[in-house]
């Protein structure tokens, strides 16, 4: 069974710090991967998604993920963060052999100081 | 824009009630989904539909079930609630493999 490991509940940082989220999956073979985040009171959202080609995803609001397959990671990464991104982050990983069912890491609570 | 709602946002129900969330899609999506949030536990698949009337057994399916009478919607049963079952519940919608769409989620207190 597919799991997905993320690596700090918490970050606090302060505004125009660099952030990076690490997101590790246990799946050996072809996957597709994903970037939630979710505002306070607001629905889950896709950030980006990997599907295939450039392992350099860019997504909405200045956020990028890599995808280094040989160690099965796609950490989430923005280079100046705003008072705005406080929200939690969720990476998803789903895979055809595991039926297309998306499987969640635990989630990281971002807490931007402004 | 893909729109799912749910049918309620806050919902308190005692220990034994028969409790029914109900989702709703907009975007004629095959897929639908139930999870189940808490803290540190991120999301966690409860059931699944990819057709009208079928459904699938998610990791943590003991406890519900779930009904697919109609294409735009997937009610989700908790046959007799427990107060392990308080939580954020969250609808998803897709068409399989890309993207979930999710609702706002129901928070669920069963006292």
């Amino acid at each position: 069974a597919q799991s997905v490991s993320q690596h700090n509940h918490h970050v606090i940082l302060s505004e125009a710090a660099s952030l990076e989220l690490g997101c590790n999956y246990s799946y050996g073979g072809t996957v597709n991967l994903f970037w939630y985040v979710q505002y306070p009171g607001q629905h889950l959202q896709l950030l980006l998604k990997y599907f295939s080609g450039d392992p350099l995803v860019k997504g909405i609001k200045g956020f990028e993920a890599e995808f280094i397959k040989s160690k099965f990671s796609f950490n989430l990464r923005k280079p100046s963060v705003q008072w705005s991104d406080t929200a939690e982050y969720f990476c998803a990983v789903n895979s055809k052999a595991a039926g297309n069912k998306l499987t969640f890491g635990g989630g990281t609570r971002v807490l931007v100081k402004p | 824009d893909v729109k799912v709602t749910q049918s309620s946002r806050y919902l308190v129900k005692r220990t034994g009630e028969k409790v029914f969330l109900e989702c709703v899609q907009d975007m004629d999506h095959e897929n639908m989904f139930w999870y189940r949030q808490d803290p540190g536990l991120g999301l966690r698949l409860i059931y699944f539909s990819y057709d009208v009337k079928m459904k699938e057994k998610g990791d943590i399916p003991e406890g519900y079930s779930v009904s697919r009478e109609k294409k735009e919607r997937f009610s989700l049963i908790l046959e007799s609630a427990s107060t392990n079952q308080t939580s954020m519940y969250l609808c998803a919608s897709s068409s399989s493999p890309h993207e979930q769409y999710f609702g706002p989620g129901t928070r669920l207190t069963v006292t």
